[in-house]
């Protein structure tokens, strides 16, 4: 089973900032990558997949990078409405893995 | 626009068996795709427990292969999700989804959710 690591567990900004995300694979998934915003109360919803693709209408604040085993979740400028919980997700083998998810909160 | 809606008890006995129902608007499952349910512990993460793809084949999480089971039923457009010998462990908020493409295992949409809790 490939375990994800994410980083930092709470991560403390104020809107208008930058946000980095860290997601870290126990063995290579590849591309096989995606993250999900959740908000308080609400399902997950799908953000980045493949890495890098963000699926239609998401706003472009929101990137993916990496390969292998690191991979990175930027906000370019954090928006009141992007405080939330973010999870990242591997597909390159079964099972499927989450994280353990990272808190963005209001500084 | 496809919509998923959980719905089953909410309060299971340990030793018995979960039973949820997931059912799907806006798409046909039989049209394919990957269809998951997904739990998460209160104050906690997201567990994938398994998926089914319209061709019948299942997948499941290792620590939960052998209690659980997840079954389509086309005529009615819904997904089924049964996991048996509950213990409080498995008291969670369950979620079904639907994988974005063929082939492929992100998901979106998910429904709301359904909080199962264990116990007597």
């Amino acid at each position: 089973e490939i375990v994800l690591t994410q980083s930092p567990a709470t991560l403390s900004l104020s809107p208008g900032e930058k946000a980095t995300l860290s997601c870290r694979a126990s063995q290579s998934v590849s591309s096989y990558l995606a993250w999900y915003q959740q908000k308080p109360g609400q399902a997950p919803r799908l953000l980045i997949y493949d890495t890098s693709k963000r699926p239609t209408g998401l706003p472009a604040r929101f990137s993916g990078s990496g390969s292998e085993t690191d991979f990175t979740l930027t906000i370019s400028s954090l928006e009141p409405e992007d405080f939330a919980v973010y999870y990242c997700q591997q597909r390159s083998s079964w099972p499927l893995t989450f994280g353990g998810g990272t808190k963005v909160e209001i500084k | 626009q496809v919509q998923l809606q959980e719905s089953g008890p909410g309060l299971v006995k340990p030793s018995e068996t979960l039973s949820l129902t997931c059912s799907v608007s806006g798409y046909s499952i039989s049209r394919g795709y990957y269809w998951a349910w997904i739990r998460q512990s209160p104050g906690k993460g997201l567990e994938w427990i398994g998926n089914i793809y319209y061709g019948g084949n299942t997948y499941y999480t290792p620590s939960l292969k052998s209690r659980v089971s997840i079954s389509v039923d086309t005529s009615k457009n819904q997904l089924f999700l049964n996991l048996s010998s509950v213990t409080a462990a498995d008291t969670a908020v369950y979620y079904c989804a639907k994988s974005i493409a063929t082939g492929t295992t992100y998901f979106e949409p998910w429904g709301q959710g359904t909080l199962v809790t264990v116990s007597s």
